[in-house]
């Protein structure tokens, strides 16, 4: 059974960090790329960001390039999401899902998510 | 960026049909995958390419895709469907690539 367990939101003050960590399991963690995706209490999905089955090729959304960070560790099956220079409109739950597919357009499994809370 | 537009909400009794649209420009030609979301719960991949069916899905979800509509269409709606769905297109000029409708919330009525 595919399984994503989020972990590592938290409180924190605009303009500090956090790492999101994603620990995945009952799947061949390496032959997959990953993402992160987000969702602000009461909106919609947001896409944040994604990294190649490798490592490689990290991809991020305009909102969050130059202060977010993704990668893996297929050695510990774990995907993370480095925040920096957090703003209150990051304020959301974090979702790590599969990619799947040609081109890694189907996000096939979620996790549960993380809550990111921005706040002073 | 590539726009996806869905009703804010769909109504339906128990045992009818619903219709969920997402509007794109000529939205036809890409690959729609739609994805459930409970309150409360995760988001679940419910159709990919259009009208697949991942596995443990039931035969009552359904995706259609053609011209500027995609359809997710959910037969005989039992109480238990009643969620948000977001439809989702990868567009390689869009920013981010991966788009998502702004979601749909289906009552049961």
């Amino acid at each position: 059974e595919v399984q994503l367990v989020e972990s590592g939101g938290g409180l924190v003050q605009p303009g500090g960090s956090l790492r999101l960590s994603c620990a995945a399991s009952g799947f061949t963690f390496s032959s997959y790329a990953m993402h992160w995706v987000r969702q602000a209490p009461g909106k919609g999905l947001e896409y944040v960001s994604s990294i190649s089955s490798n490592g490689g090729s990290p991809y991020y959304a305009s909102s969050v390039k130059g202060r977010f960070t993704i990668s893996r560790d297929n050695s510990k099956n774990t995907l993370y999401l480095q925040m920096g220079s957090l703003r209150a409109e990051d304020m959301a739950v974090y979702y790590c899902a599969r990619g799947f597919g040609e081109l890694n357009d189907i996000l096939d499994y979620w996790g549960q998510g993380t809550l990111v809370t921005v706040s002073s | 960026s590539y726009v996806l537009t869905q009703p804010p909400s769909v109504s339906v009794a128990p045992g009818k049909t619903a219709r969920i649209t997402c509007g794109g420009n000529n939205i036809g030609s890409k690959n729609v995958h739609w994805h459930q979301q409970k309150p409360g719960q995760a988001p679940v991949l419910v159709i990919y390419y259009d009208s697949d069916r991942p596995s443990g899905i039931p035969e009552r979800f359904s995706g259609s895709n053609s011209g500027n509509t995609a359809t997710l269409t959910i037969s005989g709606v039992e109480a238990g469907d009643e969620a948000d769905y977001y439809c989702q297109v990868w567009d390689s000029s869009s920013d981010p690539h991966w788009v998502f409708g702004g979601g749909t919330k289906l009552t049961v009525l």
